[in-house]
């Protein structure tokens, strides 16, 4: 049974870099999957961020790109995201999951961190 | 990239069935049979209940059922019970391996 977990400060400075990281047990992200990242805004939507395939190859939201990175450390079995020049619009629960085809499909999840922005 | 749309609340009493539509475009909903269900209990990590427009994962009970019509999608829930009051989100598939979803409806079961 696949198990996500997200780490990282759950307080970011404006203008600063959010850091996550999204511990896998369970499974082997070499074995298979796209691993992604999803956000959810206090009282909004989800936002889905970026998936990444173990190889290391990349697809991010378009409205996010400039401001995103997603990478994969095989070794540790886990996942990050980053997201620089953070604002008051990036507070969120931040969620990790595993994407099955690049098409909408998260079939596992973590139980989300919630990160706020404030000097 | 706009969020599709859902209906902000729908509500229906214990043992009767409710729908949720997405309603996107021929950019995403329109052209894909990659729509996706989630069912978000505040406080706990959202579960997928329909992918691929209509296919329930194993273990999602058949009371969840979900179709397709042009740009808009359906999510039917029926037998209403108690524990299905969650939040709801629809998720398309968008081109150039991109993913948007709805802004979520509110479900309660009176």
């Amino acid at each position: 049974q696949v198990q996500l977990q997200e780490s990282g400060p759950g307080l970011v400075k404006p203008s600063e870099t959010l850091s996550l990281t999204c511990d896998v047990s369970g499974y082997s992200i070499s074995s298979g999957y796209y691993w992604a990242w999803i956000r959810q805004p206090p009282g909004k939507g989800l936002e889905w961020i970026g998936s990444i395939h173990h190889s290391g190859r990349t697809y991010y939201n378009p409205s996010l790109q400039s401001r995103v990175t997603i990478s994969v450390d095989t070794s540790k079995n886990e996942f990050s995201l980053k997201l620089s020049s953070v604002t008051a619009a990036d507070p969120a629960f931040y969620y990790c999951a595993t994407d099955v085809s690049l098409r909408g499909f998260f079939d596992h999840w973590g139980q989300g961190a919630l990160v706020t922005v404030s000097s | 990239q706009s969020a599709l749309a859902q209906p902000r609340s729908v509500s229906g009493s214990p043992g009767q069935s409710v729908t949720i539509s997405c309603t996107g475009s021929g950019s995403d909903v329109g052209t894909y049979n990659y729509v996706s269900w989630y069912q978000h209990h505040p406080g706990k990590a959202p579960k997928v209940m329909i992918y691929d427009v209509s296919k329930r994962p194993s273990g999602v009970p058949d009371r969840f059922s979900g179709s397709k019509s042009g740009n808009t999608a359906s999510l039917t829930i029926s037998g209403l019970q108690a524990e299905d009051e969650a939040d709801y989100y629809c998720c398309s598939y968008a081109g150039s391996y991109t993913t948007i979803f709805g802004g979520g409806t509110k479900l309660t079961v009176l």
